[in-house]
């Protein structure tokens, strides 16, 4: 079993729709990530966050510690927001394990 | 600012031939370096990482070496590529010690035939 768990694996949906993409892991972290990969493969960062919710724009990461769970959500999907998304945990030894990312395509 | 280099961009090479990729960091000394390796329909995997000049920590036994010739440049290499090579190599670096945010350079695409 992998220690990084992401579902879907892909995932198609309309404009406007509300996306939800999960990440589970199953060792301690001392902060989780999500990470956007552009169809050119570039990776952008997009969140860190090692407790609650953060909010960047249409964009909103939660995290429960206790259930090792985390969600990434879009509000109001834009075709541009089609990428493959990543969840990596931090473990403490500057080291990071990545989940196999959910690919993301939103049609107009 | 922080910026990262790496090329090249694309490489396309024979089985057996020899391997270079260079990475360069700007705006940062010392960084933690990573290299590591996304092969097809797979997630990314750590291959090797350096806290300092000279220093490399391998991940996973393989057909690849790195090198840490200067503080800011990170090259990996291999003496004869592997079909099984192929796959999309990117460069990164430790911006945040202890939360483990890491920023990512472009990366390079590399087919081996």
């Amino acid at each position: 079993k992998n220690e990084v768990e992401q579902s879907p694996q892909n995932l198609t949906a309309q404009e406007g729709e509300f996306i939800t993409i999960n990440c589970s892991y199953s060792v301690g972290i001392s902060a989780l990530h999500w990470l956007q990969q552009h169809p050119g493969g570039g990776i952008v960062s997009l969140f860190m966050l090692s407790s609650g919710k953060k909010k960047h724009g249409r964009l909103i990461a939660t995290i429960n510690i206790q259930e090792k769970h985390s969600s990434l959500h879009i509000t109001a999907s834009h075709p541009r927001d089609s990428a493959v998304y990543i969840c990596a945990v931090g473990t403490g030894n500057e080291k990071l394990t990545f989940g196999t990312g959910t690919r993301l395509t939103i049609i107009p | 600012s922080q910026t990262i280099h790496q090329w090249p961009a694309t490489l396309v090479q024979p089985v057996g031939s020899p391997l270079s990729l260079e990475c360069t960091v700007e705006g940062t000394s010392n960084p933690n370096l990573y290299w590591y390796r996304q092969a097809a329909g797979r997630g990314l995997q750590l291959l090797f990482y350096s806290v300092g000049i000279g220093q490399i920590s391998s991940e996973v036994p393989q057909n690849l070496s790195a090198s840490r010739p200067q503080d800011r440049q990170f090259i990996l290499s291999s003496k004869k590529l592997l079909l099984s090579d192929s796959g999309f190599y990117l460069c990164a670096w430790l911006t945040s010690p202890g939360l483990n945010e890491q920023f990512f350079g472009p990366g390079t695409r590399l087919t081996v035939l």
